[in-house]
């Protein structure tokens, strides 16, 4: 079955800077890519996603890259503020509709 | 997107006792999930809810252990049976409601504590 790796666990930023977590996958028939953000007691909240159609997809400070050939895409949070601090997991979906997670970054964005 | 109501949002329960979380959707959707979320990791597939029929277990989880009912596109529900403290978890449902254009949406969970 899937497999989907997410690095890095934890993640502490200054305000203000840029953050990146990567996730790999490991079935090549995976075609959809989802991010969600996840706060203390709250349920994960997608925010950004990508098909296997597409490289590259940004929303405002949010962008997401897509490598098919090496199976990898990256989560990048540009201008990082307090209230990004959250556990973001990246998921992949297959063509049996499936969403498998990657174990999730906790991000800390530090005033 | 659909809007997912889940309940109950907690519960405290004794051991070898079971509990039933429910799941209501606002709209008919094409697939339902439930997962569990352990402390402090991410989401485990548990099944999923097919409508009319049983539902499809991944691996390490037991229809015996955790029975799943969907009598309709809206509504399904994950039981906890005989449990133990290690089932202790937030479990969530999830529905993918036009396939992907919509996404993934997910319930607000429900924390359970098995004492």
């Amino acid at each position: 079955g899937e497999n989907v790796e997410q690095h890095p666990s934890t993640l502490s930023v200054q305000e203000g800077d840029s953050a990146v977590i990567k996730c790999t996958y490991s079935d090549s028939a995976s075609n959809y890519f989802p991010w969600y953000k996840q706060e203390l007691g709250k349920r994960p909240q997608l925010i950004i996603d990508i098909r296997s159609n597409v490289g590259e997809k940004k929303d405002q400070r949010i962008a997401v890259t897509l490598n098919k050939t090496a199976k990898h895409f990256s989560l990048h949070i540009t201008e990082t503020q307090p209230e990004d601090s959250a556990v973001y997991f990246c998921a992949a979906h297959n063509a049996g509709n499936m969403l498998t997670f990657g174990g999730g970054t906790r991000l800390m964005v530090k005033p | 997107s659909a809007v997912i109501s889940q309940k109950p949002s907690r519960d405290i329960c004794q051991r070898g006792t079971s509990l039933t979380i429910q799941c209501q959707v606002d709209s008919q959707v094409t697939m339902m999930f439930w997962y569990r979320q352990q402390p402090g990791q991410s989401l485990t597939l548990i099944a999923t809810a097919n409508q009319g029929s049983e539902a499809t277990y991944e691996s390490g989880f037991v229809i015996d252990k955790f029975p799943i009912s969907r009598p309709n596109l809206t509504f399904s529900t994950l039981t906890v049976s005989n449990m133990s403290p290690e089932d202790s978890s937030i479990y969530l449902c999830s529905v993918l409601s036009r396939g992907l254009p919509d996404g993934y949406t997910f319930g607000s969970g429900t924390r359970l504590t098995v004492v």
